[in-house]
């Protein structure tokens, strides 16, 4: 397998554009995470779901911030509108199963709101 | 409040030489713990999970610790080398909660120099 898949990789788009991330989990995994990462804050979880329903939510800032998960093999994450403090690299990572089962990372994509 | 603490902040060390990194937690009810490498600009790499029940585990040169009555876990790296130069994290899962709730580290920046 070839892992999970993040597209773009690098995303550079001005303040106040629709900016649109995408996830391909690894294939026959249950469980889709979205992260953000800052040197600030550290590691963030923002959603995930289980079997593409959206579980917990909690942690997605505001409502600028949305993510859908059509199908067991892709999912993306909105910001609209993107501001500066959006600035971050955006992680998605799946799993096999939910609990002390390994999560697998993608590569992320570095997106940088001017 | 549920936090996960880590140090030190960053480290150096020359290569072959031994170290350890330390997690202390106050995340309650307790689930899971797990160690994390981030090698610069790639998404984390699962080293170990650990249970409540479990006080050791290994992969490789990498042996994490747990003690879970003190609160306490630690990554012990043998004979390092020049790939160890990474940053590691630290997640602790709460129990009984969703999947969302994992509680992140800062994460320790290693650097092995030659």
């Amino acid at each position: 397998d070839a892992g999970v898949i993040q597209s773009p990789r690098h995303e550079v788009t001005e303040m106040g554009q629709e900016v649109t991330l995408r996830c391909k989990p690894i294939s026959g995994h249950d469980y889709l995470f979205w992260y953000r990462q800052t040197m600030m804050r550290g590691l963030e979880l923002l959603i995930y779901f289980n079997n593409n329903v959206p579980i917990d939510d909690s942690g997605m800032p505001e409502d600028r911030f949305s993510a859908k998960m059509p199908n067991a093999s892709f999912s993306t994450l909105k910001i609209q509108p993107s501001e500066p403090r959006d600035s971050a690299v955006y992680f998605c990572a799946s799993s096999l199963r939910g609990g002390a089962y390994e999560q697998y990372f993608g590569p992320g994509t570095r997106l940088t709101v001017t | 409040k549920n936090q996960v603490e880590q140090s030190p902040q960053s480290l150096i060390i020359l290569e072959g030489k031994n170290c350890t990194l330390q997690c202390n937690y106050t995340v309650s009810p307790f689930s899971n713990l797990r160690w994390y490498k981030q090698d610069t600009g790639r998404g984390p790499v699962s080293l170990t999970i650990m249970t409540f029940s479990e006080n050791t585990k290994s992969n490789g040169r990498y042996t994490a610790t747990l003690d879970a009555d003190t609160k306490q876990s630690s990554l012990h790296i043998t004979a390092s080398q020049l790939s160890d130069s990474a940053s590691y994290i630290c997640v602790v899962e709460r129990y009984g909660g969703s999947q969302g709730n994992l509680i992140f580290g800062k994460g320790t920046k290693l650097s092995v120099k030659p």
